[in-house]
């Protein structure tokens, strides 16, 4: 099955710096792959996805790139400002819909005023 | 765009009892369902896949016995903690899929037995 490894666990920015979270996964099959914010007690949030016929996406200050040659894929928060800060989750599947997803173990993301 | 409803948010039972955690699609036809389990400061978990009128499939050491899950129609997915102990204290998450919508989480179910 598929394998998700996220760096870094932690990652502590000032306000206005940017912040890189990396993920990488195993199935040369999984086509897409989304990325997740995580409040206190809430469900994951969407905040950006991209499936495999893209190199990147970007929506405001969010971007996401892969690589699927070297299977692995970042998210690129810039001008990070304090409600950035949650726990940010990777995740990759192979068959959008009906396989579940298969997620990183997590970013705790802390943006200092 | 998709909604996804979970409930109860917070549940507290005491030890033996039986939960049960309502996942709706709201605005959607949930063609598949899953349930995840997320323990503190850990990433989410998948317990099983559901689809509409048929059996669950559960992820290996997830018990079915004792986490029943039925997804009998295509906008309602329950989850029901049977005999519940104290270590099945966690977060219950369900996600939903259907149509253009992707994955759409629920708000989760802090379930907490004592």
């Amino acid at each position: 099955g598929e394998n998700v490894e996220q760096h870094p666990s932690t990652l502590s920015v000032q306000e206005g710096d940017s912040a890189v979270i990396k993920c990488t996964y195993s199935d040369s099959a999984s086509n897409y792959f989304p990325w997740y914010k995580q409040e206190l007690g809430k469900g994951p949030q969407l905040i950006i996805d991209i499936r495999s016929n893209v190199g990147e996406k970007k929506d405001q200050r969010i971007a996401v790139t892969l690589n699927k040659t070297a299977k692995h894929f970042s998210l690129h928060i810039t001008e990070t400002q304090p409600e950035d800060s949650a726990v940010y989750f990777c995740a990759a599947t192979s068959d959008t819909g009906r396989r579940a997803l298969t997620f990183g173990s997590g970013t705790r993301l802390q943006v200092q005023p | 765009g998709a909604v996804v409803s979970q409930h109860p948010s917070r549940v507290i039972c005491k030890s033996g009892t039986s939960v049960k955690i309502e996942c709706r699609s709201l605005d959607f036809q949930a063609t598949t369902m899953f349930w995840y389990r997320q323990f503190p400061k850990q990433s989410l978990m998948l317990m099983a896949t559901s689809n509409e009128g048929s059996k669950a499939t559960y992820e290996q050491g997830v018990e079915k016995d004792k986490f029943l899950i039925n997804h009998a129609s295509l906008t309602l997915s329950t989850l029901t903690v049977t005999s519940a102990h104290p270590e099945d204290s966690s977060f219950y998450i369900c996600s939903a899929t259907g149509g253009l919508y992707g994955y759409t989480f629920g708000s989760g179910t802090r379930l907490t037995v004592v």
